[in-house]
């Protein structure tokens, strides 16, 4: 099966920074990749996709990138606010069928004033 | 729309004693997952249900049982609660279907405690 492996698993940044989160993938058949961001005590809700036809996806702060050779992918965002704070998660996914998610294990982002 | 519920929000229980948890969606969604969240482990899913009538294991299905009721409901059975199934618990669904990778929506979660 799918295994995905996130990192880091905390980052802190200033505000206005960027900050980068790396995730790498197994199965060479995965070509859906989500990025879901949560808050402290919320529920996780999706902030931006990337299928494996596009190598960037950019949605104002927020940007992802694929590199399917490599199987990794990347959520950068730039000039970082303190409400960006939150826990965020990849996944990824072959489309086969009615194929599941496989999470990474998280990772926490602070932003500090 | 409410999107999808979950009953109840919190819970503690005592080693051995069952408990059900509900999910409910409105959004006519194919396809539901039961999830759950422990620190430093992300999100595991524990049972899916691909469409009204389907329920297939995830990574952790050992302990629990589903039952999809009808295409909005999707609940989860901890038979026999174990402390090792502390967690927080998460309803999601989709429009997935095959050849299709819709955004799952969450629910709100239920912390589970178990004693």
């Amino acid at each position: 099966g799918e295994n995905v492996e996130q990192h880091p698993s905390t980052l802190s940044v200033q505000e206005g920074d960027s900050a980068v989160i790396k995730c790498t993938y197994s199965d060479s058949a995965s070509n859906y990749f989500p990025w879901y961001k949560q808050e402290l005590g919320k529920r996780p809700q999706l902030i931006i996709d990337i299928r494996s036809n596009v190598g960037e996806k950019k949605d104002q702060r927020i940007a992802v990138t694929l590199n399917k050779t490599a199987k990794h992918f990347s959520l950068h965002i730039t000039e970082t606010q303190p409400e960006d704070s939150a826990v965020y998660f990849c996944a990824a996914t072959p489309l086969s069928g009615y194929s599941t998610l496989t999470f990474g294990k998280g990772t926490m982002l602070l932003v500090s004033p | 729309n409410a999107g999808v519920t979950q009953t109840p929000k919190f819970q503690v229980l005592k080693t051995g004693q069952s408990m059900t948890l509900q999910c409910a969606q409105d959004m006519n969604h194919n396809s539901m997952y039961w999830y759950r969240q422990d620190p430093g482990m992300g999100l595991r899913l524990i049972y899916y249900s691909a469409s009204e009538g389907t329920t297939d294991k995830g990574e952790v299905p050992n302990g629990y049982n589903v039952s999809r009721l009808n295409k909005r409901e999707f609940s989860l059975r901890l038979e026999s609660a174990a402390p090792s199934q502390t967690s927080v618990y998460f309803c999601a669904s989709s429009e997935r279907g095959p050849l299709s990778y819709n955004e799952q929506f969450f629910g709100p979660g239920t912390r589970l405690t178990v004693l």
